[in-house]
């Protein structure tokens, strides 16, 4: 079965840091580009990061430039958001999210999505 | 920055079309696609490439996008098709940006 699973959430103080993970199983992680993808408490979804197959091209949200971190490693089938300097603008449920395009390649859609991972950040 | 503008709410009858907007500049020259969204769930991609449907997406569902706005169209809407639903475009290089979500209620 294809399947994402992130790990990793929890509560955090303001300021401090948390490292999101997203294990991915039944597909090969490294034949995809791959994404996070946020959604605040009761609210909509907003794209977080994004990374290619090969980590040569990586993006961010201009509300987290500078204190995320989004890596890989294709080896171990794991996907990873550093997070740092966190506010409580940053609490939500943080999704891992395939990327639809072929041989790694950037798309318009996420195909597979994960459970989520759940941040609080209260002091 | 860009951003994509859906109406919070929409209503339609059991075995009704539904249809669910999108707007946002020059959308048609952007791919949009669109996920359901159903209570404790993770979002399910139900429409990409403006038009394509994923692998197990029903018929009834389907897409368009053209000018300044994109479609989402449920025809004999079921009362299982009630969720949120949300448009995401895309620039081509790498910038996605989501709509705030349309609730669709069955009623």
């Amino acid at each position: 079965e294809v399947q994402l699973v992130e790990s990793g959430g929890g509560l955090v103080q303001p300021g401090r840091s948390l490292r999101l993970s997203c294990a991915a199983s039944g597909f090969t992680l490294a034949d995809y580009a791959m994404h996070w993808v946020r959604q605040l408490p009761g609210k909509g979804l907003e794209w977080v990061s994004s990374i290619s197959w090969n980590s040569v091209v990586i993006g961010y949200a201009d509300s987290v430039k500078g204190r995320f971190t989004i890596s890989r490693d294709n080896a171990k089938n794991s996907l990873y958001l550093q997070m740092n300097s966190l506010g409580v603008e940053d609490m939500a449920l943080y999704y891992c999210a395939r990327d639809l395009g072929l041989a790694g390649s950037f798309s318009d859609a996420f195909d597979i999505w994960g459970r989520g991972t759940r941040v609080t950040v209260s002091s | 920055s860009y951003e994509l503008t859906q109406p919070p709410s929409v209503s339609v009858s059991p075995g009704q079309t539904a249809s669910i907007t999108c707007s946002g500049d020059k959308l048609g020259d952007r791919y949009v696609c669109w996920y359901q969204q159903k209570p404790g769930q993770s979002p399910v991609l139900v429409i990409y490439q403006d038009t394509k449907r994923p692998s197990g997406i029903p018929e009834r569902f389907s897409g368009s996008n053209s000018g300044n706005t994109a479609t989402l169209t449920i025809s004999g809407t079921q009362a299982m098709d009630e969720a949120d639903f949300y448009c995401q475009a895309w620039d081509g290089i790498s910038d996605w940006v989501f709509g705030g979500g349309t609730k669709l209620t069955v009623l």
